[in-house]
């Protein structure tokens, strides 16, 4: 497994204003991976973080609206861009460590609330 | 692209009875279907995974089934506890190195 740490744990914003969120794991990774999950509902990826390249985004989610960055095997930023009351969430870093088996590991989540 | 389906949304049981959640999935290129357990304010937890190529796994209480031919896979839990208690998700992948999708998730409530 990989130990997956995450900032903010949570954090409550102003609507109109940008936030980063961080995700850090002890342990060089290969698939890094970020998913948003509205209250009580699943979890829904947001975008595959490549390493030195620019993230791939799911259908729905924009690289404008959610800026995402991997500058190293280790480490990964998502950026919510110009937050609204919609995108209150728990938003989740997740990595895989052995690319041939397709096992995620999932941090702690970083809970957003916007007011 | 995949689709996943979980049923029930919720589940009730006494403990030390068994607990079935099911789901199913669209694409039969999904080789990979894991479980999470989810306790309330943390990060979803592997519980139990199982490949294309396998019909069932089994650890200590919990047991995952797989049938593909008809596309659909169970978790199994026995003598549930109420430790138990927390919101179960199903996912499928289609090949290693790909996200997962998720099922919408099963809470389960085990009452002593």
């Amino acid at each position: 497994s990989a130990v997956i740490s995450q900032k903010p744990s949570r954090d409550i914003c102003q609507r109109g204003t940008s936030l980063t969120i961080q995700c850090q794991v002890d342990s060089q990774v290969t698939m890094m991976f970020w998913y948003r999950q509205q209250p009580g509902q699943s979890l829904t990826l947001i975008a595959t973080a490549n390493q030195g390249s620019e993230a791939t985004y799911e259908s729905g989610f924009v690289i404008d609206k959610f800026p995402i960055s991997r500058p190293n095997l280790t480490f990964s930023t998502l950026t919510v861009s110009n937050m609204s009351p919609e995108d209150s969430s728990i938003y989740l870093c997740s990595v895989g460590v052995r690319p041939n088996t397709g096992e995620l590991f999932f941090g702690e989540g970083s809970r957003l609330t916007v007011l | 692209g995949e689709n996943v389906e979980q049923h029930p949304s919720t589940l009730s049981v006494q403990e030390g009875d068994s607990a079935v959640i099911k789901c199913t999935y669209s694409d039969s290129a999904s080789n990979y279907f894991p479980w999470y357990k989810q306790e309330l304010g943390k990060g979803p937890q592997l519980i139990i995974d199982i490949r294309s190529n396998v019909g069932e796994k089994k650890d200590q209480r919990i047991a995952v089934t797989l049938n593909k031919t008809a596309k659909h896979f169970s978790l199994h839990i026995t003598e549930t506890q109420p430790e138990d208690s927390a919101v179960y998700f199903c996912a499928a992948s289609i090949q290693a190195g790909t996200a997962l999708i998720f099922g919408k998730g099963t809470t389960l409530s085990v009452s002593s």
